[in-house]
């Protein structure tokens, strides 16, 4: 079994829906929670970090844990065609010189 | 500002070369690494460093050899090319007390012969 998994999509929705990508996890030792985004032949960036459960907004973005049933979230509202990428999730235990896990990534397309 | 530069952006290589894939920050981070993607596998950690002189495996690290000699220079070396290397390779930085916050590159796509 994976440390991480992450549903592949592919994901497709209508401009001004709101996503919602997830990604499951087992190591209960995972205290770094980030979303990546990474557009077609590009490297990935860095788009929310979060360090706790509960939710944690950015703009449009909205980064949601879940420690106690292993499970994070990302939420985007108003989705734009720009919003059109794949979305990775990633984690990490607390020691800074740790390894950070990542899903399989989520494409998502945004239909105009 | 580069950032993260990586060299060469395409590979050809065939079936037992070898080669070195360049990577070199100019944000004096102490944090490298190298990953490789491939389609429904996500990013997999192959090498990282936390600081000049000092590496360690990820969770791929077979066929792969690194060495951090400078703060900004992270080289991840090819012994001898297999097709399961056929993939795209990305390195990334971040400082140290800040790993979670990577700074990637733009990747090198390799094929193997």
């Amino acid at each position: 079994q994976k440390e991480v998994e992450q549903d592949p999509g592919p994901l497709s929705v209508p401009e001004g829906a709101i996503v919602s990508l997830n990604c499951t996890y087992s190591n209960s030792a995972f205290q770094y929670f980030m979303w990546y985004r990474q557009y077609s032949r590009k490297g990935p960036e860095l788009l929310m970090y979060t360090y706790s459960s509960g939710n944690k907004e950015d703009g449009r973005f909205t980064a949601q844990v879940d420690k106690s049933s292993k499970y994070i979230s990302l939420f985007i509202r108003d989705s734009q065609p720009s919003d059109s990428a794949t979305y990775l999730c990633a984690m990490k235990e607390y020691s800074s010189a740790s390894k950070i896990i990542f899903g399989s990534g989520t494409r998502l397309s945004i239909r105009p | 500002n580069a950032g993260v530069t990586q060299t060469p952006k395409f590979q050809v290589l065939k079936t037992g070369q070898s080669m070195t894939l360049q990577c070199a920050q100019d944000m004096n981070h102490e944090y490298m690494s190298w990953y490789r993607q491939d389609p429904g596998m996500g990013l997999r950690l192959i090498h990282y460093s936390v600081g000049a002189g000092i590496t360690d495996q990820g969770e791929v690290p077979n066929g792969y050899n690194v060495s951090r000699s400078t703060t900004e220079d992270f080289p991840l070396r090819l012994l001898s090319a297999a097709p399961s290397q056929t993939s795209v390779y990305f390195c990334a930085s971040s400082y140290r007390g800040e790993v979670e916050k990577l700074f990637f590159g733009s990747g090198t796509q390799l094929s193997v012969l």
